[in-house]
């Protein structure tokens, strides 16, 4: 079974609205994190936001704020006031339980294309 | 700001050949990692490195590929004999140990290499 689902392969918003990127997770921890990369197409991968299982709050950075329902196991990253730089691959990660000697890898989705129109 | 950096951004060799991929971790980082990309997929998890030793690795991770940490800056990923599937970007990352052993902090990530197999 997947770890981490984005069902959404390609979006499109247009400029200064707000788009959802869809996020699913699968884990029988109740210790994780969950993470979103932007991957511009030059390619490198940039960290945008975070939730731990534990946070009570919903992360936000700016204009990207993680809609975290614990219950539906879902992490979904929303963007706000879409600039025509946010054009990108968006992935969604988790880290499950601390492994001793400092594993906690990543697992990620399969990710979303975000096109932002004028 | 301090970053990841990966050297070389793109490297091509013939299939059989052995290759060697450099990573400079961000230098008060302890945890290291290898993931690759292939083509137009989702990020896979290759190795995790922490105390000059492999903490996890994943399938892909067989007795072809070795990674080194030679001195106190570089980590390096090998791949003995290149096979074409072993074409993909390759990301370093690195993770530093926040007091208390916190599990939030993030995965840096390089600007990764770009691994041709012809």
């Amino acid at each position: 079974a997947q770890k981490i689902t984005q069902t959404q392969p390609g979006m499109f918003v247009q400029e200064k609205e707000a788009v959802t990127l869809d996020c699913t997770y699968d884990t029988s921890d109740q210790s994780y994190g969950l993470f979103w990369y932007k991957q511009p197409s030059s390619g490198e991968m940039i960290f945008l936001i975070y939730q731990g299982s534990y946070d009570e709050q919903n992360a936000t950075e700016g204009r990207y704020s993680l809609n975290f329902q614990k219950a539906r196991k879902s992490a979904n990253l929303v963007i706000s006031a879409s600039q025509l730089g946010d054009s990108a691959m968006y992935f969604c990660a988790m880290r499950e339980r601390r492994v001793t000697g400092g594993g906690n890898k990543l697992t990620f989705g399969t990710g979303t294309q975000l096109k932002v129109e004028l | 700001e301090p970053e990841v950096t990966q050297t070389p951004s793109h490297q091509v060799t013939q299939m059989g050949q052995e290759v060697i991929l450099r990573c400079v971790p961000i230098s008060n980082h302890l945890y290291f990692y290898w993931y690759r990309q292939i083509l137009g997929q989702k990020v896979e998890f290759l190795v995790s490195f922490y105390n000059n030793e492999i903490s996890e690795k994943s399938e892909i991770f067989d007795d072809q590929f070795s990674v080194e940490r030679p001195d106190g800056s570089n980590f390096t990923l090998k791949i003995r004999s290149t096979k074409l599937e072993d074409s993909a970007m390759y990301f370093c990352a690195s993770r530093e140990r926040l007091a208390g052993g916190g599990s939030y902090n993030e995965q840096f990530f390089g600007p990764g290499t770009r691994l041709t197999v012809l």
